[in-house]
């Protein structure tokens, strides 16, 4: 079985510019979630997506967007990137009778000078 | 505001003994704990869960202990195995069905040979 997906694996940026990451989840997975992991921290969640609605969103600024496609995958897309976004990105994925249970993808690597 | 906090920042135990790492919450609200593993530039990946319904949740060497008065949980190896050395988070999550899930700092355990 596949596992959840995302590309790309590494990613650099300069500030002010704008990036999207992908995430494609497990197959039968309807839920896809985004967290952003700073060094020596744990997780932070920043959006959750359901049948290609919004169910949950964190404490995150406007900058960060993102959505969900009729095939579940999902973008996470960030803009006006500053230092600060430089973090792992992690998408995790939930089956539909147990949505809190989350399977993570190995993240996208993003750093921006 | 800290909802879920794993204190110690690391945790070193010899082979074959138990390893216990320890989370505590702040939130009455949360009805369902988690603890996953994260192995360097690799996504968490999903250990146990626990509902609040319960107080005990075994599966092989992890077991997962819940004390919902003290607000308090703890995952239990054993025996260890040097493999089991990770970072090691616990996340909480309620009843708002939002797919948040709230994680700790996170705990490093060493396992000895």
């Amino acid at each position: 079985d596949t596992g959840v997906t995302q590309s790309p694996t590494h990613l650099i940026k300069t500030r002010g510019q704008q990036v999207t990451l992908r995430c494609s989840p497990i197959s039968g997975h309807k839920s896809v979630s985004w967290y952003q992991q700073v060094l020596g921290q744990g997780p932070q969640f920043i959006f959750q997506y359901y049948e290609k609605e919004e169910r949950g969103r964190g404490n995150f600024p406007d900058r960060f967007s993102a959505r969900q496609f009729p095939n579940y995958s999902s973008e996470l897309n960030v803009n006006a990137l500053l230092l600060g976004d430089s973090a792992l990105y992690l998408c995790a994925s939930a089956p539909p009778m147990s949505t809190d249970t989350q399977y993570f993808g190995p993240g996208t690597r993003l750093t921006v000078l | 505001d800290q909802q879920v906090k794993q204190n110690s920042p690391s945790l070193s135990v010899q082979e074959g003994r138990i390893s216990i790492l320890n989370c505590d919450y702040t939130n009455s609200m949360f009805d369902y704990f988690l603890w996953y593993k994260k192995y360097p530039a690799e996504g968490p990946t999903f250990l146990i869960s626990i509902s609040s319904i319960k107080d005990k949740n075994e599966d092989g060497r992890f077991t997962v202990f819940l004390n919902k008065s003290a607000k308090h949980l703890s995952l239990h190896i054993v025996p260890s195995q040097p493999g089991d050395s990770a970072v090691y988070f616990c996340a909480a999550t309620g009843s708002s069905n939002t797919g948040k899930l709230i994680f700790g700092q996170g705990t490093t355990l060493q396992v000895k040979p």
